[in-house]
């Protein structure tokens, strides 16, 4: 059973155009978020987080929103660019209330940008 | 570089085959992780260690599969009598310690099993 859900496998945006990245969990147990970027042969990124206290964290040109109620949280990138263009998975862990730092990854997107 | 590494990062083997893969994590990273990602599959957790605690053992799928940490240094995940459904890229990570810190990752071992 995927606790963590990206129903789009690909996503194809306009430069500089805004990129939306979503992401759907199961567990309300959930209290941590994360999202990566993850280039052809290489291992996955550190983008932005966002904890269950907040329902936004904004850094430079991502911004994560999270609602709890919908156990949905989004990735925006504005403007994008065609170097964003990756695989961008999300991840979701207990952390908070379980101690644990176990993260269940979602399936990935795969963002193109187009010039 | 200061970064994770793995090695080999890439490796054919017959089934029925032992492998063994190696994780560096960077130097100070006291809580080390095994994940897996076969082909259109999200990152499939396996194995968590933290400092001389007893690991998180829950994700790994069958008895076949083990790992070891020296302290809080090298990694090695073993699999024992491979299998072609082993096939896939196996991703380490490390991070600061037992916290939500970001986790940064290795570049993978990609395992095909014929």
């Amino acid at each position: 059973d995927q606790q963590v859900k990206q129903n789009s496998p690909s996503l194809s945006v306009q430069e500089g155009r805004i990129s939306i990245l979503n992401c759907d969990y199961t567990n309300s147990m959930f209290d941590y978020f994360l999202w990566y970027k993850k280039y052809p042969a290489e291992g996955p990124t550190f983008l932005i987080s966002i904890s269950s206290i907040k329902d936004k964290n904004e850094d430079g040109r991502f911004t994560v929103f999270l609602n709890k109620s919908a156990k949905h949280l989004s990735l925006h990138i504005v403007p994008s660019q065609p170097g964003d263009s990756a695989v961008y998975f999300c991840a979701a862990s207990e952390a908070f209330i379980s101690g644990t730092y176990k993260y269940i990854f979602g399936t990935g997107t795969r963002l193109k940008v187009l010039a | 570089g200061a970064g994770v590494s793995q090695s080999p990062s890439n490796k054919v083997t017959e089934k029925g085959k032992d492998v063994e893969l190696r994780c560096d994590p960077i130097s100070g990273h006291t809580a080390l992780y095994w994940y897996r990602q076969r082909l259109g599959q999200g990152l499939e957790f396996l194995i968590y260690f933290q400092g001389n605690s007893a690991p998180d053992k829950s994700g790994l799928p069958s008895d076949r599969f083990s790992a070891e940490r020296t302290g809080e240094s090298v990694s090695t995940l073993t699999i024992q009598r491979t299998q072609q459904e082993d096939s896939a890229v196996y991703l380490c990570a490390s991070s600061l310690g037992s916290s939500y810190n970001e986790q940064f990752f290795g570049p993978g071992t990609r395992l095909t099993v014929l």
